[in-house]
């Protein structure tokens, strides 16, 4: 059974760069793509980007110019780094698997982390 | 990005009841579309994908249809551990893009 765990700072500064990091266990981390989601009240559900464990990536639009998702297959881990985050970026984050997906479509993410709450705030 | 919309945004229902929620996209996502459950404190847990096709693991009194630009789930005889939110996510084009969501409660 595969499973997903979030670490990183639950707390950090406007202007600052949040850091997270996912474990993959339970299965390997080769040959999929792997996601990060958040979840705010105010804009639901948003996927930020996926890395494919060759490196390949797709990042929202929205966050492109403050986003980098990187994959290190050595220790089963992906992580994402956000710039210059603000208030507007509080939020759970999820990492995710996508159950399949060809070079541009995804059937959906049936493997998720429990989340970690990140707050930005002075 | 593209705009998926569900209705109704929240439903008062019993046990045993049918409840059936839908969801529209902007524009045709073929069959690339997700359902997922959410309760509180908890990630999403994927129900359907493909449109239609029942993940691995879920009853089988949640069943779906559709394909193109409308879709819906339906739960049969609802039961108490189905009291939760429903999202409905595309996949078919970039940014991934979930619905605003349904609040299945109790009546």
């Amino acid at each position: 059974q595969v499973q997903l765990q979030e670490s990183g700072p639950g707390l950090l500064k406007p202007s600052g760069t949040l850091s997270l990091s996912c474990t993959v266990s339970g299965g390997s981390i080769n040959n999929y793509y792997w996601a990060w989601i958040r979840q705010s009240p105010g804009k639901g559900l948003e996927w930020i980007g996926h890395i494919h464990s060759t490196g390949t990536s797709n990042y929202n639009p929205s966050l492109e110019s403050r986003v980098t998702i990187s994959v290190d297959t050595s220790k089963s881990q992906f992580s994402l780094a956000l710039s210059s985050v603000t208030a507007a970026d509080t939020a759970m984050y999820y990492c995710a698997r996508p159950k399949y997906c060809t070079n541009i479509n995804c059937w959906g993410f049936d493997y998720w982390g429990q989340g970690t709450l990140v707050t930005v705030s002075s | 990005d593209m705009q998926m919309t569900q209705s109704p945004s929240a439903v008062s229902a019993s046990v045993g009841d049918k409840v059936t929620i839908t969801c529209r996209a902007g524009q045709n996502i073929r069959s690339w579309l997700a359902w997922y459950q959410q309760k509180p404190g908890k990630a999403p847990q994927l129900l359907i994908y493909g449109a239609t096709s029942l993940q691995s693991g879920v009853p089988s009194r949640f069943s779906a249809s559709g394909s193109g630009t409308d879709f819906s789930l339906t739960i049969t005889s609802l039961q108490p551990e189905d009291f939760a939110t429903y999202y409905c996510q595309q996949g078919y084009i970039f940014p991934f893009t979930f619905g605003p969501g349904t609040k299945v409660d109790i009546k």
